[in-house]
């Protein structure tokens, strides 16, 4: 079965940078885009952007370029998902989710399998 | 910017149907996609290609777009459809817009 396994927690302080992983099994890696989304305590979902794990390319939202980075490891099936000078308005549970094919420069499929998320806490 | 409104909240008594909506410009003209999160929990698509169910999605769940609106529907609400609900399409420079979600009170 298809399953997105991501760390449970990371606490962070503000200004550093988080490297969120997030290991894929039950289906070819290659073959499907991720799609990163965080969500804020009692807020709704806030996509950052997709990766292609086959040629490695990525499209990140506007509001995240120049901090965000989504990369992955073929070999260990994982994709990462990189947030770089941390505020603590960056405190939120990041998802990573398998897109339903690939995503285009303009539209993506919708993402049929989810990570459990992994909680970011940016605090001093 | 492009955006996708859904109501903050709705409301259905056991049995009801409960209709939960997203509205955006030309959106008829591009795909809607739903999901829906319960509390502590990851979202869960429910509907893909405007009217479609994953397997293991409950007939109850539909969904229909027109104009500038995209609907789900859930037919005979049940108290474990109280979740919240999330819609999806893309913007004119987004890959991705999601709405900004729906709380489902089954009353």
């Amino acid at each position: 079965q298809v399953q997105l396994v991501q760390p449970g927690a990371e606490v962070k302080k503000p200004g550093a940078s988080v490297k969120v992983s997030c290991e894929a099994s039950g289906y070819t890696f290659n073959t499907y885009d991720i799609n990163w989304v965080r969500q804020a305590k009692g807020q709704g979902l806030e996509w950052m952007g997709w990766m292609n794990p086959d040629s490695g390319n990525a499209g990140y939202a506007q509001k995240f370029q120049g901090r965000v980075t989504m990369t992955r490891n073929t070999s260990m099936r994982t994709a990462y998902m990189e947030l770089s000078s941390l505020t603590s308005e960056d405190t939120a549970v990041y998802y990573c989710a398998r897109v339903w094919g690939r995503c285009g420069r303009t539209s993506c499929p919708p993402s049929d399998f989810w990570g459990q998320g992994t909680l970011v806490t940016v605090s001093s | 910017s492009y955006e996708l409104t859904q109501p903050s909240s709705v409301s259905v008594f056991p049995g009801q149907t409960a209709t939960i909506t997203c509205s955006g410009e030309k959106l008829g003209e591009k795909l809607a996609y739903w999901y829906q999160q319960k509390p502590g929990q990851s979202p869960v698509l429910v509907i893909f290609q405007d009217n479609m169910r994953p397997s293991g999605i409950p007939e109850r769940f539909s969904a229909s777009i027109s104009g500038n609106t995209a609907t789900l529907t859930i037919s005979g609400t049940q108290a474990m459809d109280e979740a919240d609900y999330y819609c999806q399409t893309w913007g004119s420079s987004t890959a991705v817009l999601l709405g900004g979600g729906t709380k489902l009170t089954v009353l």
